[in-house]
């Protein structure tokens, strides 16, 4: 069964500054992998998606991933964050019979 | 136009009520999903229905039914509440993978928040 660990719970980073989310999945295929983003009392919004190709995926508002197999990663960064960038990041994997199994998470709070 | 809509938003009630919310996709999409995000942020999938048929079930009380009366349609009925049940409920919907990997993703409603007191 596929999963997915997000190990750091919370993340506080300046305006301005870069930003690294961690994120590793365990998948026996190729996996497809996702970075969501919910801003408080609001749905799941798609930032990204990894199939296949280009390990270094572009995505809205800035941000970008890159998948490394052989660390079984796919973390998501920022060059210089936003105050509206503050909100629950969610790192996906999609298995069998087109399961999406979430990561628990990370909380990014942005310092003015 | 809202994509995948949710309703109610909130929703309150006392422990043993039954109550149902409702959930409508005007993607065309053919798979239409169920997850529960508890007080932790975790996010769960409980249903998925492909073209009105029952595809994941996965460990949720028999209390919970779905229903999915056309593919634009996926209901979940929740009987006997219980303070257990208070969380967020996330519809989402999603085309086939077989239709290409370009436009795929899942496309999430806007959440139904209950509290069972």
């Amino acid at each position: 069964a596929q999963s997915v660990t997000q190990p750091d719970i919370h993340i506080t980073v300046s305006e301005g500054a870069s930003l690294e989310l961690r994120c590793n999945y365990s998948y026996g295929a190729t996996p497809y992998l996702f970075w969501y983003v919910q801003s408080p009392g609001q749905g799941l919004q798609l930032l990204l998606k990894y199939f296949s190709g280009d390990t270094l995926v572009q995505g809205i508002k800035g941000f970008e991933a890159e998948f490394k197999r052989s660390q079984s990663s796919f973390n998501l960064r920022k060059p210089s964050v936003h105050w509206s960038d503050a909100a629950e990041y969610f790192c996906a994997v999609l298995g069998g019979g087109n399961k999406l199994t979430f990561g628990t998470g990370t909380q990014l709070k942005v310092e003015l | 136009d809202t994509a995948v809509s949710q309703t109610p938003k909130y929703l309150v009630t006392q422990m043993g009520n039954d109550k149902s919310i409702k959930c409508e996709q005007n993607l065309g999409h053919d798979t239409m999903y169920w997850y529960k995000q508890d007080s932790k942020k975790f996010l769960k999938i409980m249903f998925s229905y492909n073209n009105k048929e029952l595809i994941i079930n996965e460990t949720v009380p028999n209390r919970f039914s779905p229903k999915s009366p056309d593919k634009a349609h996926l209901n979940l009925h929740i009987n006997s509440l219980e303070l257990g049940d208070s969380a967020v409920y996330f519809c989402a919907s999603s085309q086939d993978l077989v239709l290409g990997v370009a436009d795929y993703g899942y496309t999430f409603g806007s959440g139904t928040r209950l509290t069972v007191v």
